[in-house]
């Protein structure tokens, strides 16, 4: 079966910090690949999306990630973290042409200090 | 635009009871689908509702049922509650059923079961 694994499970950094959150993930397919976040107190919203072409994908609030076929990876990064970047981050995989189903990795919690 | 809607926001039953949550999907929406989140836990998928048909189950036994109406709201029921069934439940929605947009996720329902 198809699963995601996030190596992180709990990340604590100072402000203007950078972050790499790891992603793997298990399916030999074709995949579409996304990083949701989750504020505290707010629904899970789309921080970026790789479907295809350039493996460096660029998202909201600075945050990119890289798709690396070859070690089915999809880590998470941003350069310098604020403050307000404390959330739990979640890597989801859609195995493609079966619907819209995600798979979720069991997340990773930031805390970042000011 | 109205984003992706649930009710109740908190729901407390006790074991073997059943139980209703709604989601109204984002407006133009025709795709709906239902996540539970233990606690701790990235999003499960449960199932996919398109156009008032299933289209997709997860690894969840069939007491976890469904309905989509015409207008793309859904339902989730689950009868015969167990104390494992306390956790989050999102509903997402998608303009799409295969397409390659994002999925918008509701609050979620906090569902207790004592």
């Amino acid at each position: 079966a198809q699963s995601v694994s996030q190596h992180n499970h709990h990340v604590i950094l100072s402000e203007a910090a950078s972050l790499e959150l790891g992603c793997n993930y298990s399916y030999g397919g074709t995949v579409n690949l996304f990083w949701y976040v989750q504020y505290p107190g707010q629904h899970l919203q789309l921080l970026l999306k790789y479907f295809s072409g350039d493996p460096l994908v660029k998202g909201i609030k600075g945050f990119e990630a890289e798709f690396i076929k070859s070690k089915f990876s999809f880590n998470l990064r941003k350069p310098s973290v604020q403050w307000s970047d404390t959330a739990e981050y979640f890597c989801a995989v859609r195995v493609n042409q079966a619907g819209t189903a995600l798979i979720f990795g069991k997340g990773t919690t930031l805390s970042v200090s000011s | 635009e109205t984003g992706v809607t649930q009710s109740p926001t908190h729901l407390i039953k006790t074991r073997g009871q059943q139980v209703t949550l709604r989601c109204s999907s984002q407006s133009g929406h025709n795709t709906v689908s239902w996540y539970q989140q233990a606690l701790g836990q990235g999003p499960q998928f449960i199932f996919q509702y398109y156009r008032e048909e299933e289209n997709g189950r997860g690894n969840f036994p069939p007491r976890f049922s469904g309905l989509q109406f015409p207008n793309y709201s859904s339902e989730l029921n689950v009868n015969a509650l167990e104390l494992d069934d306390s956790a989050l439940y999102l509903c997402a929605s998608t303009p799409g059923l295969a397409g390659a947009g994002e999925q918008f996720f509701g609050p979620g329902t906090r569902l207790t079961v004592l």
